[in-house]
């Protein structure tokens, strides 16, 4: 089945360091992915959504400017926390939908940043 | 917006059954998916309805009635292995965007 690769699975840093985060779609192609965060013992939530070939789409209160997200190929973006600080520490996961918005969104394993 | 309801905890024995509902208001709706999550994991898939009805796959069933924005999980024959999150994800169109519930907590005993 699909497979949604993610790397690194635990980041630790001190406070200022910029993060980068990678997402690949293994078997399938992906014009969108998608990046979560989620904070211990709350639900997932929704940063942005990354396009291919353009400029990735950021939900309401997330800092464009701070999370950086790049979509350069069919199988791979990536999510860079850029000065970074103790209270973007959390768990940090992308998703990817196999075909034309078809098919369920895969997941990665998930980052864990902890920031020092 | 989206809003999702979702019982917070439910606990259960080895072999029971457990029926996890979800409601949902929600500005633009395509499909439904249940997710589950363990501890410190990402969300695994099990289940998408789009159409109102039963979809059973193994253990574990979904039911949608879009009428009623409400949908169930159905976990059969419980494992301790089952102990988890559960996610009640519902998507938009056209964006294919999922909102997340809370999640319920199921908790299996011996």
């Amino acid at each position: 089945g699909a497979v949604v690769s993610q790397h690194p699975s635990w980041v630790i840093c001190k406070s200022g360091t910029s993060v980068k985060i990678e997402c690949r779609s293994l078997d399938f192609q992906a014009t969108t992915m998608f990046w979560y965060r989620q904070f211990p013992k709350q639900s997932l939530m929704l940063m942005a959504t990354s396009n291919e070939g353009s400029k990735a789409t950021y939900e309401q209160g997330v800092e464009k400017d701070k999370f950086l997200i790049n979509h350069a190929s069919l199988t791979l973006s990536t999510l860079t926390v850029t000065s970074a600080h103790p209270e973007d520490s959390s768990f940090y996961i992308c998703s990817a939908r196999d075909g034309q918005g078809e098919g369920p969104q895969h997941f990665g394993d998930g980052t864990r940043l902890s920031i020092l | 917006g989206q809003n999702i309801d979702q019982p917070t905890e439910m606990t259960a024995t080895e072999g029971a059954i457990v029926q996890i509902n979800c409601t949902y208001q929600t500005s633009g709706f395509n499909g439904l998916f249940w997710y589950q999550q363990h501890a410190g994991e990402a969300p695994t898939f099990l289940s998408y309805n789009v159409l109102d009805g039963l979809e059973e796959k193994g253990r574990f069933s979904s039911f949608l009635s879009r009428s009623k924005g409400y949908s169930y999980l159905l976990l059969k024959e419980l494992q301790m292995k089952d102990s988890a999150s559960y996610l009640c994800a519902p998507e938009k169109p056209n964006d294919y965007k999922l909102s997340f519930g809370a999640g319920t907590t199921v908790t299996v005993r011996a």
